[in-house]
């Protein structure tokens, strides 16, 4: 039974340029979360997908956006790249019902150079 | 603004004795808190989970404590094992969608 994978695992931009990232979830699961690590901190919630739309929405700019696909799967998007950006970012996926746990996928390294 | 907090970046155990984990959290509207454990190159993993309505759960060698007039919630691993080595993430929800996570404990367990 595969778990959340995530693509690429390693992705390196520079300041301005656009960026996306894709999740395929776990087996089972219909809800999409992304979030963001920055170096030394713990994981801060972007936003979550459900039945392809995003349903809560973190801290974080327009820049970032997201979409989800009628089979589960769904991609991040950052458009003007930051330095700042420089993050792991993690998809985690879980089933539609309140406080299902997390799965979380291995993650894309992003690196703004 | 960091609504939960885990004080202690790292804690050193030897093997077969306690680890206990510690988490404070500053939002009261919070009602389910959970543990994930990372490895490396690795993305979280669920351990434990607990409801504001109960003060214990257990599973295994882990059990996480809650106590909600403290704001405060505890992981604890008996008998450690050096298999446990990892950052451990206390994480908190009051929405059953976004967690609100600690900036992790890096726990090494020694033989």
């Amino acid at each position: 039974d595969a778990g959340v994978t995530q693509s690429p695992t390693h992705l390196i931009k520079t300041r301005g340029q656009q960026v996306t990232l894709r999740c395929s979830p776990k087996s089972g699961h219909d809800t999409v979360s992304w979030y963001q690590q920055a170096l030394g901190q713990g994981p801060q919630f972007i936003f979550q997908y459900y039945e392809e739309e995003e349903r809560q929405r973190g801290n974080f700019p327009d820049r970032f956006s997201g979409h989800q696909f009628p089979n589960y799967s769904s991609e991040l998007n950052v458009n003007a790249l930051l330095l700042g950006d420089s993050a792991l970012y993690l998809c985690a996926s879980s089933r539609d019902f309140y406080n299902s746990p997390l799965h979380f996928g291995n993650g894309t390294r992003l690196t703004v150079t | 603004d960091q609504q939960v907090k885990q004080n202690s970046p790292s804690l050193s155990v030897q093997e077969g004795r306690i680890s206990i984990l510690n988490c404070d959290y500053t939002n009261s509207m919070f009602d389910y808190f959970l543990w994930y454990k990372k490895y490396p190159a690795e993305g979280p993993t669920f351990l434990i989970s607990i409801s504001s309505i109960k003060d214990k759960n257990e599973d295994g060698r882990f059990t996480v404590f809650l106590n909600k007039s403290a704001k405060h919630l505890s992981l604890h691993i008996v008998p450690s094992q050096p298999g446990d080595s990892a950052v451990y993430f206390c994480a908190a929800s009051n929405s059953g969608y976004a967690l609100n996570f600690g900036k992790g404990t890096s726990l090494l367990v020694t033989p």
